[in-house]
């Protein structure tokens, strides 16, 4: 089996501080890991992956995630919040020789100016 | 490219109709996905499909739903009859089938009542 945790339902920092949203998982051997981000009445939207190679992962929109394999975790991070950051953010986990994606409960982030 | 193209945006149907929605993944990805997002149990795949074939529907809630890809530019989700406890919003996915490349591309979204 395979799951993720985003062990905070809320996030709230302001803008031009750093954010961070958390998300641990669990699979059977190497992971595939995933960021969306979700804005209101919208479809989620890729942000990063990890599959292989570097353990820090750049992604969309000047974030980032760092795979720790000894923790388990994908954290991901931005150094500099926008407000338009204000969103739904989902990790999600996959095992490399299956596509079928767990996706954690969710994050919500709010930037305020 | 328009990316996963999903209608309709917004179904009110009541309780014991057929539903069907629709969706178009993204030209020359292999598989696609079907989600449903509700509060209570957040995001959940219920069928994906690889060369328009069924390749995992256990996520699939009960026999009222069903999902067919008859052509590799288009599936369709049913649900037939319909209950309130269906009422959520329906993610169609795709992504292209090179394990390197896996990140799904997901649709807008059906956003379904049923009263």
């Amino acid at each position: 089996a395979q799951s993720v945790a985003q062990p905070e339902d809320q996030v709230n920092v302001a803008e031009g501080n750093p954010l961070t949203v958390k998300c641990t998982y669990s699979v059977s051997g190497n992971p595939y890991l995933f960021w969306y981000v979700q804005y209101p009445n919208r479809g989620l939207q890729f942000l990063l992956k990890y599959i292989t190679g570097d353990n820090l992962v750049k992604g969309s929109y000047g974030f980032e995630a760092e795979f720790n394999k000894s923790q388990t975790s994908f954290h991901l991070k931005k150094p500099s919040a926008l407000v338009s950051d204000s969103a739904l953010y989902f990790c999600a986990v996959r095992r490399s020789n299956d596509y079928k994606l767990s996706f954690g409960a969710g994050t919500t982030v709010t930037v305020r100016a | 490219d328009a990316g996963v193209i999903q209608s309709p945006r917004h179904e009110v149907t009541e309780m014991g109709q057929e539903v069907t929605l629709r969706c178009k993944p993204i030209s020359g990805h292999d598989y696609l996905f079907w989600y449903r997002q509700t509060m209570m149990r957040g995001l959940e795949l219920l069928i994906y499909f690889n060369n328009n074939v069924p390749i995992d529907d256990s996520g699939m809630p009960e026999d009222r739903f069903s999902a067919k890809m008859p052509n590799a530019s288009f599936s369709t989700l049913k649900i037939q009859p319909s209950e309130p406890r269906d009422s959520a919003v329906y993610f169609c996915a795709s992504s292209f089938p090179d394990p390197l490349n896996q990140a799904q591309y997901f649709g807008p979204g059906t956003r379904l009542t049923v009263l």
